[in-house]
């Protein structure tokens, strides 16, 4: 069984501070690595996503990722009460069908003013 | 760029009826379309994969009879809840990915929001 694994949370963060999500996941042939934000009651948006060892950078985001440790985060930095929301973290697999996005069960993000 | 439409936003039937979620790619061409359930504080569940042209491929434990996805075109695919019940009840969310690549990030509509009564 092809795993994504995440902190459900949730994680309470003050305004402007760092907020750190992390990821394992249990497939070591997934290549690429996606996090997305889900407002409730809505559909997940593209945050960032990577594909390469080591860190990528997009404003105020960072993903990092270690293929090595099967293991994928996100940063933010100077986070905002708009920052809160679940995030996230989906593997590229492949099955049967060709690939598809496998996702964690979302960590929940609040940030405090 | 990269817009995803989902149609309709909410539907409320009652039991034993058909029920049609339209997905459509509003500004690229969708070779692969994936359609996802998710249920109250769970994650996204992968339904099934539906590439252009062919037959979708289900996720295990799906009933491809009962969930009918059909992707006509490299802009639209639908999926039919056929002789929907109370437990079909869910948020149905498809998304769209302009490639093959696996490297490329998929795009999310907005879902369907499914209760039947």
């Amino acid at each position: 069984q092809k795993e994504v694994e995440q902190n459900s949370g949730p994680l309470s963060v003050p305004e402007g501070a760092i907020a750190s999500l992390n990821c394992t996941y249990s497939d070591r042939g997934s290549q690429s690595f996606f996090w997305y934000r889900q407002y409730s009651g809505k559909s997940p948006e593209l945050i960032m996503f990577i594909y390469s060892n080591g860190d990528k950078e997009d404003g105020r985001f960072t993903a990092q990722l270690n293929k090595a440790s099967q293991y994928v985060s996100l940063l933010i930095r100077d986070s905002q009460p708009s920052d809160s929301a679940t995030y996230l973290c989906a593997a590229h697999i492949t099955d049967q069908a060709g690939t598809a996005l496998i996702f964690g069960k979302g960590t929940t993000l609040s940030v405090s003013s | 760029g990269a817009v995803v439409s989902q149609h309709p936003s909410w539907v409320i039937c009652k039991s034993g009826t058909s029920v049609k979620i339209e997905c459509r790619s509003l500004d690229f061409q969708a070779t692969t379309m994936f359609w996802y359930r998710q249920f109250p504080k769970q994650s996204l569940m992968l339904m099934a994969t539906s590439n252009e042209g062919s037959k979708a491929t289900y996720e295990q434990g799906v009933e491809k009879d009962k969930f009918l996805i059909n992707h006509a075109s490299l802009t639209l695919s639908t999926l039919t809840v056929t002789s929907a019940h109370p437990e079909d009840s869910s948020f149905y969310i498809c998304s769209a990915r302009a490639s093959h690549s696996s490297n490329q990030p998929q795009h999310f509509g907005d879902g369907t929001r499914l209760s039947i009564l």
